[in-house]
């Protein structure tokens, strides 16, 4: 069984400053873990995953995400936020080497000029 | 090939009537997913297959639901007798995988809109 907490329903920045979005996971394998992005009217787009190489994954866009097993978090970061960054952002786990994922409920961020 | 397509972009529909919804994926992509993002909620499983064949269906998919992918290239969603429940946005995806495992490489489509009145 996996699942996916995020722990953050909105967040909302202004430009420049830094951006965390907050992911736990949960999952009976080894899990492979992604962070996609859904712009308004757009399709789902994949900004980084993470399938046991490196823990510190970069992804698109200047974001990034980092592993850490032993408190079972996959949290999002970028440096500075842009006005385009704002989206829903959507936390997903699936077990190594299997095809279904497992969606977050999503966080909204919110940036202000 | 410029991506996943999903056909149509938006759907209106009676409750009681039946609907299909069609999407073509990434032509060299073999998985193609179907997953359902209902309001204020994450995308949700319902079903893929490899080829023709229909690996996984999830609990979800009753049995108002079917899909098919006949020829392994475009896959059609159908809903019997929609209720207001249904009404949800229908995602497609595509994949490519090879000895059993998938790359991961998901490719989505910009999806249905069904509203069911």
């Amino acid at each position: 069984a996996q699942s996916v907490t995020q722990l953050d329903s909105h967040v909302s920045v202004s430009e420049g400053t830094p951006v965390l979005l907050r992911c736990n996971y949960s999952s009976s394998y080894s899990p492979s873990l992604f962070w996609y992005v859904q712009h308004p009217n757009k399709g789902l787009q994949l900004l980084l995953k993470y399938t046991s190489a490196a823990t510190l994954v970069k992804g698109i866009n200047g974001f990034e995400a980092e592993f850490k097993k032993s408190e079972t978090s996959f949290h999002l970061t970028k440096p500075s936020a842009h006005m385009s960054d704002a989206a829903e952002y959507f936390c997903v786990v699936g077990p190594q080497g299997y095809s279904t994922l497992t969606f977050g409920k999503g966080t909204m961020l919110l940036v202000s000029p | 090939d410029t991506g996943v397509s999903q056909d149509p972009r938006h759907k209106i529909t009676k409750r009681g009537q039946n609907v299909t919804f069609r999407c073509d994926p990434i032509s060299e992509h073999n998985r193609l997913y179907w997953y359902r993002q209902t309001l204020g909620q994450g995308p949700e499983f319902l079903t893929y297959f490899q080829n023709e064949a229909q690996l996984e269906k999830s609990r979800l998919l009753s049995d108002r639901f079917s899909a098919e992918r006949p020829k392994g290239s475009f896959s059609t969603l159908e809903i019997q007798r929609t209720e207001q429940g249904d009404s949800a946005m229908y995602l497609c995806a595509s994949s490519l995988a090879s000895g059993g495992r998938s790359n991961y490489g998901y490719t989505f489509g910009s999806g249905t809109r069904l509203t069911v009145v």
